[in-house]
Formats: C-alpha cells, sequence, structure tokens
C-alpha cells in the first residue's frame, strides 16, 4: 500500500518567516495530495490540494508544489503568523476516478509548527 | 453549521464495554469514512461508505468493529468489547468530489 513520510516532525519559525514541509509518497500511481491543518483538540482542515496534473498551486500565502518525478510534495507558507501555529498533515491518494483506485487516504506523521512572535 | 458533526465529543467507556458513535456528514455529500487518530500520529483510515454501501474496510477494522450507514445519510461506528488499545480520536469525514471534509471527532477514552 501507499506510505507517506513527512518532515521535519516539528519546525518552529519566527513570525513573518517562510515555512517549508516535505512529503515523499511510495505509490506512483498516487494523484491526488491534499494538506491538513489540525489545531488541537479539533479534527483536521483542508488548506489546499493538488493533483498530479499540476505542478504548483497557490492559494494566498499558501503554496504546494509536485515533483512526480521524484514522487514529493512539499508545502510553502509564506509571511507566517502566530494563528498559522498548528499541526500540518500531508496525505496521498490513488483517485478513484481512474477506476482502480481508491478513496481512502494515507496520511503523514504531522508536522507541529510554532510560529514564534 | 453545515460541516461534518460527530457526536459524542468526548467518551470515557470502562474496558469490555461496547460504544457507539455518531458521524452527520455535509449535506448532499454521497461519500463518508471514519478515521482513527493516535496522539502524535496522523489519521488512519478505516471505512467507507459511498451512499449506504461499504465499499472498503481497512485491514484496522477488527469484527469487534463495525460501521453502517442504513440510509445514505449519517453513520454509526460501534466498538464491541472496548480495549485499552482503542483509546484514540475517531474522526469522520464526507466528500462529493476529491476534497474530503472531517468533523471535530470523537475522543474514546477506554479505562
Amino acid at each position: 500500500g501507499e506510505n507517506v513520510e513527512q518532515h521535519p516532525s516539528t519546525l518552529s519559525v519566527q513570525e513573518g518567516d517562510s515555512a517549508v514541509i516535505k512529503c515523499t509518497y511510495s505509490d506512483s500511481a498516487s494523484n491526488y495530495f491534499p494538506w491538513y491543518k489540525q489545531e488541537l483538540g479539533k479534527g483536521p482542515q483542508l488548506i489546499i490540494d493538488i493533483r498530479s496534473n499540476v505542478g504548483e498551486k497557490k492559494d494566498q500565502r499558501i503554496a504546494v508544489t509536485l515533483n512526480k518525478t521524484a514522487k514529493h510534495f512539499s508545502l510553502h507558507i509564506t509571511e507566517t503568523q502566530p494563528e498559522d501555529s498548528a499541526v500540518y498533515f500531508c496525505a496521498a491518494r490513488i483517485s478513484a476516478y481512474s477506476g482502480a483506485g481508491s478513496y481512502q487516504l494515507t496520511f503523514g506523521k504531522g508536522t507541529k509548527l510554532s510560529v514564534i512572535p | 453549521d453545515t460541516g461534518v458533526s460527530q457526536d459524542p465529543r468526548h467518551k470515557i467507556t470502562k474496558r469490555g464495554q461496547n460504544v457507539t458513535f455518531r458521524c452527520d456528514p455535509i449535506s448532499e455529500h454521497n461519500r463518508l469514512y471514519w478515521y482513527r487518530q493516535t496522539l502524535g500520529q496522523g489519521p488512519e483510515f478505516l471505512t467507507y461508505f459511498q451512499n449506504e454501501a461499504q465499499l472498503e474496510k481497512s485491514r484496522l477494522l477488527s469484527d469487534r468493529f463495525s460501521a453502517e450507514r442504513p440510509k445514505g445519510s449519517f453513520s454509526t461506528l460501534e466498538i464491541q468489547r472496548t480495549e485499552q488499545g482503542d483509546s484514540a480520536m475517531y474522526l469522520c469525514a464526507s466528500s462529493l468530489g476529491p476534497q474530503a471534509f472531517f468533523g471535530q471527532g470523537t475522543r474514546l477514552t477506554v479505562v
């Protein structure tokens, strides 16, 4: 099955700096890659996603890049703010739209981001 | 609130007891998922429904676990004869397209 590795496990940045979280996946058939933000005591919140036919996607201060050849994808947060502090999870899935895939997401172990004011 | 709703938010039970959790998905979402999350880990897939049909089950879903979605709307997850290892956050998610949206979860503590 799919295996997703995420690093770093913890990341501290100064407010205003950029943060980068990286993930690698094992199954070359994976073609959908969402990122979730989870605050303490809450469920994961979808913040951005990317499909394998796109190399980069941006939404305000958040961007995701995908390198299918290397099987890795990254989350970039610019101009970090204290409210960005949370645990971030990457995930991968083989889209069922291909007819042979699955709807289950395989998650990384998470990155705890701390933004220091 | 039109998000995914889970009930209860917290549950403490004694080992050996049965527990049942409920999930109300986002209206009109035909797909519903259950995940389990332990401390310091990412969510792990348990099972998936499309409408009322349970189409995928993880090996994590032992025979003590059963999930239903009888009318293709809300879903229940039951754990029989709970064990301490069942202590975790149980998350429900729903989707219409590829994007899955999670509820706040049910925190289960087995004592």
